[in-house]
C-alpha cells in the first residue's frame, strides 16, 4: 500500500526557516516524481514543487522560487522541502504527493498534509 | 504563468443529478489537464488526467472532457459522495490549480 507521512510543520516567524519531511512507503520510490503542493486556510490548491526521482530536475512555482528548496533522499525513501525566509503568505497546509507514472506534476498519491503557520 | 479558471465557483445539485464543471486555461495546454476531488480537511483525489483518462477505481460516472483551453468535468447520475470541492489543474507548463468549485447539496 502507498503510504506518505507528511511532518515538520509548525509555527515559526517571518523570516525564519523549517524543513519539511514526507516519508514514503509502498512503492518504488526512485522510479517516481514527488511534489509539494500547499493549500492555505480555506483557500484552494497552490503548487510549490517538483522533483524527478533522480533528482535531475527540479521546478519551482515563482512565489517561492529562490527560498525553498526541494531535495530528496532515496536511500531512505524520504522527500524535503528546505523553506527559507517564510513569510506569512506562506502559511498553508503542505502535501507531499507522488507523481504519476510518466507524469511528473499529476500527484496521484498525497500525504496528510502539515500545517505550517508564519506569524509573528 | 498559464492561470487556470473555473466555473462556477460554486454548484447546487441533488442526488441523481448530472452536473457540468468547466475550466479555461489562459493559454493551450493541449490535453495535459487533470481533475482532483477533495472532502474538507482531507487530501485531493486524481480523477482524471489527461482530460479524459479515468484514474483506476473512479468510478464512470465521471468524466472529462477537451482540449486546448477549455475543458469540462462532468459527474452523471449524483451520489451522497460526491458532494465536495472539485480542483482542475494543468501541467503543460509545470502546474497550476483553477480556484475550485464547491459543489453543494440543493
Amino acid at each position: 500500500e502507498v503510504q506518505l507521512v507528511d511532518s515538520g510543520g509548525g509555527l515559526v516567524k517571518p523570516g525564519e526557516s523549517l524543513r519539511l519531511s514526507c516519508a514514503a512507503s509502498g512503492f518504488s520510490f526512485s522510479t517516481y516524481s514527488m511534489n509539494w503542493v500547499r493549500q492555505a486556510p480555506g483557500k484552494g490548491l497552490e503548487w510549490v514543487s517538483s522533483i524527478s526521482g533522480s533528482s535531475s530536475y527540479m521546478y519551482y512555482a515563482d512565489p517561492v522560487k529562490g527560498r525553498f528548496t526541494i531535495s530528496r533522499d532515496n536511500a531512505k525513501n524520504s522527500l524535503f522541502l528546505q523553506m527559507n525566509s517564510l513569510r506569512a503568505e506562506d502559511t498553508a497546509v503542505y502535501y507531499c504527493a507522488r507523481g504519476r507514472a510518466g507524469t511528473t506534476a499529476v500527484p496521484d498519491y498525497w500525504g496528510q498534509g502539515t500545517l505550517v503557520t508564519v506569524s509573528s | 504563468d498559464i492561470q487556470m479558471t473555473q466555473s462556477p465557483s460554486t454548484l447546487s445539485a441533488s442526488v441523481g443529478d448530472r452536473v457540468t464543471i468547466t475550466c479555461r486555461a489562459s493559454q493551450s495546454v493541449s490535453t495535459w489537464l487533470a481533475w482532483y476531488q477533495q472532502n474538507p480537511g482531507k487530501a485531493p483525489k486524481l480523477l482524471i488526467y489527461k482530460a479524459s483518462t479515468l484514474e483506476t477505481g473512479v468510478p464512470s460516472r465521471f468524466s472529462g472532457s477537451g482540449s486546448g483551453t477549455d475543458f469540462t468535468l462532468t459527474i452523471s447520475g449524483l451520489q451522497p459522495d460526491d458532494f465536495a470541492t472539485y480542483y482542475c489543474q494543468q501541467y503543460s507548463s509545470y502546474s497550476s490549480f483553477g480556484q475550485g468549485t464547491k459543489l453543494e447539496i440543493k
